[in-house]
């Protein structure tokens, strides 16, 4: 089984729709991460959550919205979603406690706002 | 605010060619350099590095890092077409770790 994963893997909705994207993580990590992959820009941050209590906007939060409703669990939301918020959506996970930087990434949520 | 800028952008090659793809980075307290690869799916981790002119290898794959001219080349020799990927690199900084600054990206084509 997969150690990150992410539901759902693809969705096309309607503009002014709540869309809600669930990451859940079998590592054991404190830490998630929510990017967003747009052609030609890399992953650009949107939130993260160093633990269930502690939520941090990244450089793109505008728009979006999260939930930490567990160690294992970190939920992103786009309560009115808009077109130029297609993108390919990836989770992230790190252990800070190791000291190292390393991130694992889910399989990818490809959301088309219509 | 943090920058990583990776070059080229794009490179088409044939296999058994090599490659080196750039990444140069401006990251406070910077702490780590790490390098990805992404094949039409999520990233996977390939190598991180901490500290100057110390080579990791993996395969084909090397990458070095020179943290007085604050950049990091990562090599591929004898390409295959199983390259074939987006290429990313990361810089770490501050106080905590595991937050991450992407570059753009490197799309490597290698054709038969």
């Amino acid at each position: 089984d997969a150690d990150v994963t992410q539901t759902p893997r693809n969705r096309i909705t309607k503009t002014g729709k709540r869309i809600m994207l669930e990451c859940s993580q079998t590592k054991g990590h404190d830490r998630m991460y929510w990017y967003r992959q747009d052609p030609g820009l890399g992953l650009r941050l949107i939130y993260y959550s160093f633990d269930v209590k502690d939520i941090n906007k990244g450089e793109i939060s505008d728009g979006y919205s999260v939930s930490r409703q567990a160690q294992a669990k970190f939920s992103l939301s786009l309560e009115s979603a808009i077109p130029n918020q297609t993108a390919l959506y990836f989770c992230a996970t790190s252990d800070g406690g190791d000291g190292t930087d390393t991130q694992y990434f889910g399989p990818g949520t490809r959301l088309t706002v219509l | 605010e943090d920058k990583v800028v990776q070059s080229p952008l794009s490179l088409v090659v044939h296999e058994g060619d090599t490659v080196t793809l750039n990444c140069s980075y401006e990251v406070t307290n910077f702490r780590s350099l790490l390098w990805y690869k992404q094949e039409k799916k999520a990233p996977t981790f390939l190598f991180m590095l901490t500290s100057s002119g110390i080579e990791k290898k993996s395969g084909r794959l090397s990458s070095i890092l020179d943290k007085k001219e604050l950049f990091s080349i990562l090599n591929i020799t004898a390409t295959q077409t199983g390259d074939s990927a987006v290429y990313l690199c990361a810089g770490a900084g501050g106080t905590s770790y595991g937050k991450l600054t992407f570059g753009q990206g490197t799309i490597l084509t290698v054709h038969p």
